[in-house]
């Protein structure tokens, strides 16, 4: 069975401060690793990773893939309020022809003015 | 766009009751996808489809629960009977393609909060 397992469940820091959010993840046939913010209502898609070691980058948001580990990392540097979200990992697999997209608990970041 | 749009945004019932949820895809979307998000299992995939035929229906709990589209613009989950532990919400999103070949960005509806007493 397919698993996305998130580290820490739950962050505050203050205004200010770099986060780094974990993924790590078991899955059969491996196609692609997604990262989205979800503030109050749905989920927003943040980035899609599909290479080993290549970085993505969204003004303050990068992200980074480990194939060979099977992790992820989400950095957030110089945080602000209004990055306070819950923050999903999914990974995408195939397993007997069809794609299915595993999500993580997600990560709870709040930021502290 | 409208983007994704889904009904009721809200809705409370009795256990055993029929609860129909309706979702309308992006236009042009050729997948469609059901979710479900609870504090205890976060977000968990239902079923997808792809124009209009259900794909991978794994993540289904039971057969209390089903998914039909009926066309591209349409589709419905319903939980017959339903029970207290069904209470979540339940995203529908949609995307214009699945894996590598496309972009793989999922759109989603604003969710409906379920209730069962």
């Amino acid at each position: 069975e397919d698993k996305v397992v998130q580290s820490p469940l739950s962050l505050v820091v203050h205004e200010g401060d770099t986060v780094t959010l974990n993924c790590s993840y078991e899955v059969t046939n491996f196609r692609s690793l997604l990262w989205y913010k979800q503030e109050k209502k749905a989920p927003t898609f943040l980035f899609m990773l599909t290479s080993s070691g290549i970085e993505k980058k969204s003004g303050r948001l990068s992200s980074i893939l480990d194939k060979k580990e099977l992790f992820s990392i989400l950095n957030i540097t110089a945080t602000q309020t209004g990055d306070s979200a819950i923050y999903l990992c999914a990974v995408e697999g195939v397993n007997f022809g069809n794609e299915k997209l595993t999500f993580g608990t997600g990560t709870r970041l709040t930021i502290i003015p | 766009d409208a983007g994704v749009i889904q009904s009721p945004r809200h809705e409370v019932t009795e256990m055993g009751q029929e609860v129909t949820l309706r979702c309308k895809p992006i236009s042009g979307h050729d997948y469609l996808f059901w979710y479900r998000q609870t504090m205890m299992r976060g977000l968990e995939l239902l079923i997808y489809f792809n124009n209009n035929v259900p794909i991978d229906d794994s993540g289904m709990p039971e057969d209390r629960f089903s998914a039909k589209m009926p066309n591209a613009s349409f589709s419905t989950l319903k939980i017959q009977p339903s029970e207290p532990r069904d209470s979540a919400v339940y995203f529908c999103a949609s995307s214009l393609a699945k894996g590598l070949a496309g972009n793989n960005e999922q759109f989603f509806g604003p969710g409906t909060r379920l209730t069962v007493l």
